[in-house]
C-alpha cells in the first residue's frame, strides 16, 4: 500500500511570489491535516480537510490556503510568499470519521520550501 | 487549551542503556497522547498512541510509554538504545474530536557506541 505522497519535495522561491503543495493521502483515507515544520516555531497545524470540507484551522495568516478534491487528494497555497514561510510542509492524512475518531495519521515526507 | 511539553531537548545515551524521553500534557478533557519519531529529511512515523483503553502502551521498535494521570505525564521508555534509535522524538496530543494534533517541542536523541 502506498504511504503518503507530497509533490514537491523541494522548491525554492522568491519572496512575493505564491505556491501550490500537493498531498496524495493513503487509499481510502479521508482525512488531510497539514502541519508547518520550522527550527522556530517546531511543528504547527495549520488545517485538516475531511470529505473536501475544511474542519479545522490553526492560527495562521489568510495567505494560507487549502482544498481537498472529491478523491481526498488535497492542496494548500501560500500567496505573497515571505522569507518566514521557508519551511518543512507536512501533510498527514488517516481514515478519519465525521466527529473524528483519532485513527493514527500517516505523514508523507514533506516539502521543503525555501524563499530567497 | 491542549499542550504537551518536552523536557530536554537533546537526550546522549550509549548503545544499550536505558532511553527515557519526558513528556507532559495539560488537556481539560480525557486526552489522546502520541509519540512520533523523524529521522533526518523523512516525516513523522507513529511509534505508539494512548486512547485510555489501557496506561501502559507499546509501540513499535521496542518502545513504550505508561500514561499517569496524576503525575500528567507519558514518559517514553526502551530498556535498550540501538544506534537507529537516533532521531528527533516527538509527543503530541488531540483532544479527539478532529485530528488536529498539538506537538511538543521535540527531544533530539543521540546514540553513543
Amino acid at each position: 500500500k502506498a504511504g503518503v505522497t507530497q509533490t514537491p519535495r523541494y522548491l525554492i522561491k522568491t519572496r512575493g511570489q505564491q505556491v501550490t503543495l500537493s498531498c496524495s493521502p493513503i487509499s481510502g483515507h479521508r482525512s488531510v491535516s497539514w502541519y508547518q515544520q520550522t527550527p522556530g516555531q517546531g511543528l504547527q497545524f495549520l488545517f485538516e480537510y475531511f470529505s473536501e470540507t475544511q474542519r479545522n484551522k490553526g492560527n495562521f495568516p489568510g495567505r494560507f490556503s487549502g482544498r481537498q478534491f472529491s478523491n481526498s487528494r488535497s492542496e494548500m497555497n501560500v500567496s505573497t510568499l515571505e522569507l518566514g514561510d521557508s519551511a518543512l510542509y507536512l501533510c498527514a492524512s488517516s481514515l478519519g470519521a465525521l466527529t473524528g475518531s483519532n485513527q493514527p495519521q500517516h505523514f508523507g515526507d514533506g516539502t521543503r520550501l525555501s524563499i530567497l | 487549551a491542549q499542550s504537551v511539553t518536552q523536557l530536554g531537548s537533546h537526550v546522549s545515551v550509549s548503545e544499550g542503556a536505558l532511553v527515557l524521553l519526558r513528556c507532559n500534557y495539560s488537556s481539560s478533557v480525557p486526552p489522546y497522547l502520541f509519540w512520533y519519531v523523524q529521522y533526518p529529511n523523512q516525516g513523522l512515523q507513529l511509534l505508539l498512541k494512548y486512547t485510555s483503553a489501557a496506561t501502559l502502551v507499546k509501540g513499535i521498535n521496542g518502545f513504550e510509554a505508561e500514561f499517569k494521570k496524576s503525575e500528567t505525564s507519558f514518559h517514553l521508555t526502551k530498556p535498550s538504545a540501538h544506534m537507529s534509535d537516533a532521531a528527533e522524538y516527538f509527543c503530541a496530543v488531540s483532544d479527539g474530536n478532529t485530528d488536529k494534533l498539538i506537538f511538543g517541542t521535540g527531544t533530539r536523541l543521540q546514540v553513543f557506541p
